[in-house]
């Protein structure tokens, strides 16, 4: 069971919004920067999101981050049928003094 | 282009060793921290190993003492070195470049290779 807690799924229509949350504590959320990763079917995980909010070339701004306290949420806005993925969150943790993951987030766009 | 390129997966029994390798280009590899991380089919992603600039390493409790991640800076190699290999280390493994700005995360990530731990 990951520190990092993600839903484990999430279902919405084309065109629509999402949010996807990623709760963790004062050790790894509360104390550092988060990241979001996206993995298509069949493929390698992709940097979606870094330093809580910023979006790296190349990633449509439909994509954005949030972070507030110990939890972080990732946001998808006009959902289109190739955003169909796992999404998961990271960062560090001082208690583990290692890298954590979220266990992942399933996107279904009806 | 910035690219890394595991190999080295493969079949391997229970108690045996094995090294995966990952190739990397279009960067300065000697100035980035580099990563392995894995996952279990169907399964979440499990950080298993960081290297520093300076040869520093960072593992967690589950790899510490059976797994050692090392660099060849001269050949922009990664490398981990698995011994004691156990069924449940069967997964898919990808090494990823970190990156650091405000924080730090891994902003390019190979294709994986996969191990399969079984007898």
């Amino acid at each position: 069971q990951s520190v990092l807690t993600q839903p484990p799924s999430v279902s919405a229509a084309p065109g629509q919004r999402v949010a996807i949350s990623c709760s963790g504590n004062s050790s790894n959320i509360g104390a550092h920067y988060v990241s979001w990763y996206q993995q298509l079917p069949g493929t390698a995980p992709q940097l979606l999101i870094y330093d809580n909010t910023e979006r790296p070339s190349g990633i449509p701004d439909r994509f954005s981050g949030s972070k507030s306290g110990t939890s972080a949420t990732l946001g998808i806005t006009g959902l289109q049928t190739g955003d169909e993925a796992d999404y998961y969150c990271a960062t560090w943790d001082n208690s583990l003094d290692g890298w954590l993951f979220g266990g992942g987030t399933k996107l279904t766009v009806l | 282009e910035v690219q890394l390129v595991e190999s080295g997966g493969g079949l391997i029994q229970p108690g045996g060793s094995l090294r995966l390798s990952c190739a990397g280009s279009g960067f300065t590899f000697r100035s980035h921290d580099m990563q392995w991380v894995r996952q279990v089919t169907g399964k979440g992603l499990q950080w298993v190993a960081t290297i520093g600039t300076a040869g520093d390493t960072y593992y967690p409790d589950s790899v510490r003492g059976r797994f050692t991640i090392s660099r060849e800076n001269s050949q922009n190699a990664l490398y981990l070195q698995m011994t004691s290999l156990r069924v449940g280390d069967t997964a898919v493994y990808y090494c990823a470049r970190t990156k650091y700005t405000l924080g730090a995360y891994y902003d390019y990530w190979g294709q994986g290779t996969p191990v399969t731990v079984s007898s």
